[in-house]
């Protein structure tokens, strides 16, 4: 069965740059969900998208934006890096505006220097 | 403030025996509970979940039970196997809020041969 994708799987940026986080959907999944999990840290919801809108809203910095496209790929763009944004990113979706299982991507793990 | 209150934070067992992991929540307005699993760099993976009209559910090995009115639910992993050795969260989320999930902090399971 078709998963989750995400790409790329690992980025090392430098302090200061802009990163691009891509997500796949599972097809037929209307509904992206992005979550950020630090070390040993519980996965923390940052945004979510339903049919191209943004659903819901987390503890998402301001230097982060995100977006979802016609094809319900989403991508998480995150700015003016820092040095605790090093973490795992993953993307989940789901179907049937999100009342049915979310199920996660590999994650992208980001490294900032 | 932690939303989902996960306990123990590790667990160690022998193979064989019964892990159980338990998790309490505030929010009376949660109305799904998920349990996922996750490997070191790898992403949740969804084990088993249960909504509150229901007290016990058991798939496989793994099995939910559910207290509503002590809003508490658990996991029991029966004929527990090394290859269970992972972290385990539990999590809970709104049916109203598209499905954001809100995770407990996670336990640490290891099971020796």
């Amino acid at each position: 069965a078709a998963g989750v994708i995400q790409s790329p799987r690992h980025l090392i940026k430098e302090k200061r740059e802009t990163a691009t986080l891509k997500c796949y959907p599972i097809p037929r999944h209307d509904t992206v969900y992005w979550y950020q999990q630090g070390p040993g840290q519980d996965p923390q919801f940052l945004i979510s998208f339903y049919e191209k809108m943004q659903s819901d809203k987390g503890s998402i910095p301001d230097r982060f934006s995100a977006q979802q496209f016609s094809d319900y790929h989403s991508e998480l763009n995150m700015s003016s890096l820092e040095l605790g944004d090093s973490a795992l990113y993953f993307c989940a979706s789901s179907s049937d505006r999100g009342q049915n299982e979310q199920f996660f991507g590999p994650g992208t793990r980001l490294t900032v220097l | 403030q932690q939303q989902v209150k996960q306990s123990p934070q590790s667990l160690i067992v022998q193979k064989g025996g019964i892990p159980i992991i338990n998790c309490a929540y505030e929010n009376t307005a949660f109305d799904y509970f998920p349990w996922y699993q996750q490997f070191p760099g790898k992403g949740p993976a969804l084990l088993i979940a249960i909504r509150p009209d229901v007290s016990e559910k058991k798939e496989g090995r793994f099995t939910i039970s559910f207290n509503k009115s002590a809003k508490q639910f658990s996991l029991h992993i029966m004929d527990s196997q090394p290859g269970d050795s992972a972290t385990y969260f539990c999590a809970a989320s709104e049916g109203t809020s598209y499905g954001k999930l809100t995770f407990g902090q996670g336990t640490i399971l290891t099971v020796h041969p």
